[in-house]
């Protein structure tokens, strides 16, 4: 089915660990973007990109790093886990002339730094 | 900065019960709202609203906006136990950017 894969649905790191979080669409979507969402807190925008080779921070990007080398895979980096960083991550993607479903999420990825 | 709040936080009802939930935005180059469900693992997606005054309907949830008064409410008729869920409300800006609010937890009791 055509969608948004995320990979791995749960990990568990120890601090200092750094580990890719994987997400691809095969909707030929434009726009990517990664979440985080703490209990609470709703979800809070880490990253996003508008093409392939444009990315730009959001609210939380501390921490993390992305790159967009092709349309279909925004991988998510996290450079050196900390505690702080346990949280759910969801990748999202939409289409700008998209007056209909809006964005389209993966799954998930819960993420445990111990 | 982007703001999206979300009221009330939290919501208990009994089945048959009719709730509004409310949502505010703060956004620089507003281009739509959008409302979510999330009960377990992803949100799914429920309306988005581009236009105001235009009412959106699917089954027993409807949703309107009110692009004067920067708002939008989700109106949920004869509330069911599975309609128990948080339910996110964003505003969408200019490069398709999302900004979420932290969502109303409801709670629909037999």
């Amino acid at each position: 089915n055509a969608g948004v894969t995320q990979t791995p649905k749960f990990q568990v790191l120890k601090t200092g660990q750094s580990m890719t979080l994987q997400c691809a669409q095969d909707m030929n979507h434009e726009y990517m973007s990664w979440y985080r969402q703490d209990p609470g807190m709703g979800l809070r925008l880490i990253h996003y990109s508008v093409g392939a080779g444009i990315t730009d921070q959001g609210e939380v990007p501390n921490g993390y790093n992305v790159s967009r080398s092709t349309t279909e895979d925004f991988p998510l980096r996290l450079l050196s886990a900390a505690p702080s960083q346990t949280s759910v991550y969801f990748c999202a993607s939409s289409s700008p002339g998209d007056r209909v479903y809006g964005y389209t999420f993966g799954s998930g990825t819960r993420l445990t730094v111990v | 900065e982007d703001k999206v709040v979300q009221s009330p936080l939290s919501l208990v009802v009994h089945e048959g019960d009719t709730v509004t939930l409310n949502c505010s935005y703060e956004v620089t180059n507003f281009r739509s709202l959008l409302w979510y469900k999330q009960e377990k693992k992803a949100p799914t997606f429920l309306f988005m609203l581009t236009s105001s005054g235009i009412e959106k309907k699917s089954g027993r949830l409807s949703s309107i906006l009110d692009k004067k008064e920067l708002s939008s409410i989700l109106n949920i008729t004869a509330t069911q136990t599975g309609d128990s869920a948080i339910y996110l409300c964003a505003a969408k800006s200019s490069g398709d950017k999302l900004t979420f609010g932290t969502g109303t937890r409801l709670a629909v009791r037999p």
